[in-house]
């Protein structure tokens, strides 16, 4: 099925430093979710985004709706050991549809 | 409150048998989603219910799978005569659509090896 561009695939930083992953699509979207997946468990919501331009925090978590609406970027800023996991991007279509379309996923490995 | 289960949460089959996966929404949730995640890859659409509307079967791979969601609540993902590259972690996510909430919620996932 479709899915999203969702960049870097892998990245490891060594503890503290931030980082920042993005995804882009062909299409126009209404909303972004950002999520985390940890080895074995369900995904889990980290920010819901639902307007161009929105910026969104949660703790050390920063997410933006791009102007475009074709694109979003989530930040982590002082990385600590348990945010490794795999972070995927989701964004729902302008067509009316409550489905979802998700990222390949961010693999992200921090280095105490 | 409580999230999205799932169950089982592992399940071991024989190629060529069928298998039931179950998922219960979060309360009050009208939609919910049926997704396939092999092995490091992404998440794959496969079903999408909402309220009493026809669901959205775009994303079944075969007619071996089918899915139902009975009474508006508890849905059972069906594949039936598993093979191999169904082995897979099957998630399923609810959600209430309308007004400014489209969140998803995933379950735990039901890891499905198909022997």
């Amino acid at each position: 099925g479709q899915q999203l561009n969702q960049s870097p695939q892998s990245m490891f930083i060594q503890e503290g430093e931030d980082v920042s992953m993005n995804c882009t699509s062909s299409s126009i979207f209404n909303t972004w979710l950002w999520y985390k997946q940890d080895p074995g468990e369900g995904p889990v919501l980290l920010i819901a985004l639902y307007k161009a331009g929105e910026l969104t925090s949660n703790g050390r978590l920063t997410a933006q709706f791009g102007i475009t609406r074709k694109d979003s970027f989530l930040n982590i800023s002082a990385s600590i050991p348990s945010d490794v996991g795999i972070y995927f991007c989701a964004g729902r279509p302008t067509s009316g549809t409550y489905k979802y379309i998700f990222g390949t996923g961010t693999r992200l490995k921090v280095l105490a | 409150g409580a999230g999205v289960s799932q169950s089982p949460s592992n399940k071991v089959t024989e190629k060529g048998k069928d298998v039931e996966l179950r998922c219960d929404p979060i309360s009050g949730h009208t939609a919910l989603y049926w997704y396939r995640q092999s092995l490091g890859q992404g998440l794959e659409f496969l079903i999408y219910f909402q309220g009493n509307s026809a669901p959205d079967k775009s994303g079944l791979p075969s007619d071996r799978f089918s899915a139902e969601r009975t009474g508006g609540s508890v849905s059972t993902l069906t594949i039936q005569r598993t093979q191999q590259e169904d082995s897979a972690v099957y998630l399923c996510a609810s959600s209430s659509p309308g007004g400014a909430s489209y969140e998803q919620y995933f379950g735990p996932g039901t890891r499905l090896t198909v022997t």
